[in-house]
């Protein structure tokens, strides 16, 4: 069965530090894979997306990076955090179906910048 | 521009019915998906329209009018651990998932 990992679960982080958020994938190859950022009360917004290695796209022009070395391996990223960057990060893959493409989510980091 | 709605907040009697409504105007249409937020959680699959009618699933049910740009969530015999989040996501026609703000359910006993 295919599992995703996220970490650090909570994160408290002054303004301008910097930041590295992981997500890793199991049970699946070549999985698309994406990171979210959810606002309190909010809904999702997608920040990057991977399709595979060494391969982003970037949705929203921000302070933030994100890297794929692996193949299950998505990790976040930013010099210097702002307060806006609060929130909380979600990675998901994304399961190709006949029918459908679902998305399954790992358990989240809630960032909260000082 | 994409935009989805959903209403904020919605609160509901255990036992009873209750019915989240979305509306939505994309660029192109390859499905809606129903998701599930329990408080400080990830998100959890709850179902997928792409075709007019009502998909029922236990307890939920999912209705999709395309012609309408409407679908809406229908959860029966409420019990106090549906106290969650429901957001409502479509897939565009370049097959990103947009994604309402969702709706947060209270459930009182």
């Amino acid at each position: 069965s295919q599992t995703i990992h996220q970490w650090p679960a909570t994160l408290v982080q002054p303004v301008g530090s910097p930041l590295s958020l992981e997500c890793t994938v199991e049970g699946t190859s070549n999985p698309n894979l994406y990171w979210y950022r959810q606002a309190a009360g909010r809904g999702l917004q997608l920040l990057f997306y991977s399709v595979g290695i060494g391969q982003i796209s970037s949705e929203v022009p921000q302070n933030l990076s994100a890297s794929r070395p692996q193949d299950r391996q998505f990790i976040l990223s930013s010099k210097k955090l702002l307060l806006s960057d609060s929130g909380f990060y979600l990675c998901a893959w994304e399961r190709t179906a006949i029918s459908y493409n679902e998305q399954f989510f790992g358990p989240g980091t809630r960032l909260t910048v000082l | 521009g994409q935009n989805i709605d959903q209403p904020t907040e919605m609160t509901a009697t255990e036992g009873a019915i209750v019915q989240i409504n979305c509306t939505y105007q994309t660029s192109g249409f390859n499905g809606l998906f129903w998701y599930q937020q329990h408080a400080g959680e990830a998100p959890t699959f709850l179902s997928y329209n792409v075709l007019d009618g009502l998909e029922e699933k236990g307890r939920f049910s999912s209705f999709l009018s395309r012609s309408k740009g409407y679908s809406y969530l229908l959860l029966k015999e409420l019990q106090m651990k549906d106290s969650a989040s429901y957001l409502c996501a479509v897939l565009d026609s370049n097959y990103q998932l947009i994604w309402g703000a969702g709706t947060k359910l209270i459930i009182k006993p």
